[in-house]
């Protein structure tokens, strides 16, 4: 069973870098045909996809976030991370990561990391 | 960018049949995926693909995709279906997917 979680710091200062990293057990991030992706939710609010690498390390990223985000592998770690730079208010939100298919349907996620973006 | 419209609520009493609908533009071209997220959770994917359903969802739930609209039906609704429900769907025109805006579901 695949398992993922999030880790990094629950509070970032505004304009600052966000840096957030996900761990995977239970399977190799490196094998299959799978995309490893970032969501986030505002509290009281719905999803928002950020972003996603694949196996083979290409990235993908929502247009809104394109400029400010840098998803990256590390296969010898079994992790993948997050950078979101120059964050402010409006970062707050919990952040998961998920390992998704082809069309985005997310088969596994993480617990979900709050990060809080205030001076 | 592509939009998905779903109502902000759906109640239905226990036992009864609730249908939480997915709109966009044609939408029955795309493949919709649903996910159930109760309070303080992370999202549970419970219909792939239109229809299938993972390992470990009940049979209650289902899935229809067709013309403008998608539908993720639960039948003989029990109170631990009490959740947020989100739909899904990869934008081609963007390269990315897009979340509807969610429909909390109630149970009388």
């Amino acid at each position: 069973q695949v398992q993922l979680q999030e880790s990094g710091p629950g509070l970032v200062k505004p304009s600052q870098t966000l840096s957030l990293t996900c761990t995977v057990s239970g399977g190799s991030i490196s094998s299959g045909s799978y995309y490893w992706s970032w969501i986030r939710q505002p509290a009281g609010k719905g999803l928002e996809w950020i972003g996603r690498i694949y196996t083979s390390g290409s990235t993908n990223y929502n247009p809104s976030l394109k400029s400010r985000v840098t998803i990256s592998v590390d296969t010898s770690k079994n992790q993948f991370s997050l950078k979101l730079s120059s964050v402010t208010a409006a970062d707050t939100a919990v952040y998961y990561c998920a390992r998704d298919g082809y069309y985005g349907e997310a088969y596994y996620w993480g617990q979900g990391t709050l990060v809080t973006v205030s001076s | 960018s592509y939009v998905l419209t779903q109502p902000p609520s759906v109640s239905v009493a226990p036992g009864k049949t609730a249908r939480i609908t997915c709109g966009g533009n044609n939408i029955g071209s795309k493949s919709v995926h649903w996910y159930q997220q109760k309070p303080g959770q992370a999202p549970v994917l419970v219909i792939y693909y239109d229809s299938d359903r993972p390992s470990g969802i009940p049979e209650r739930f289902s899935g229809s995709n067709s013309g403008n609209t998608a539908t993720l039906t639960i039948s003989r609704v029990e109170a631990g279906d009490e959740a947020d429900y989100y739909c899904q769907v990869w934008d081609s025109s963007s390269d990315h997917p897009i979340f509807g805006g969610g429909t909390k579901l109630t149970v009388l």
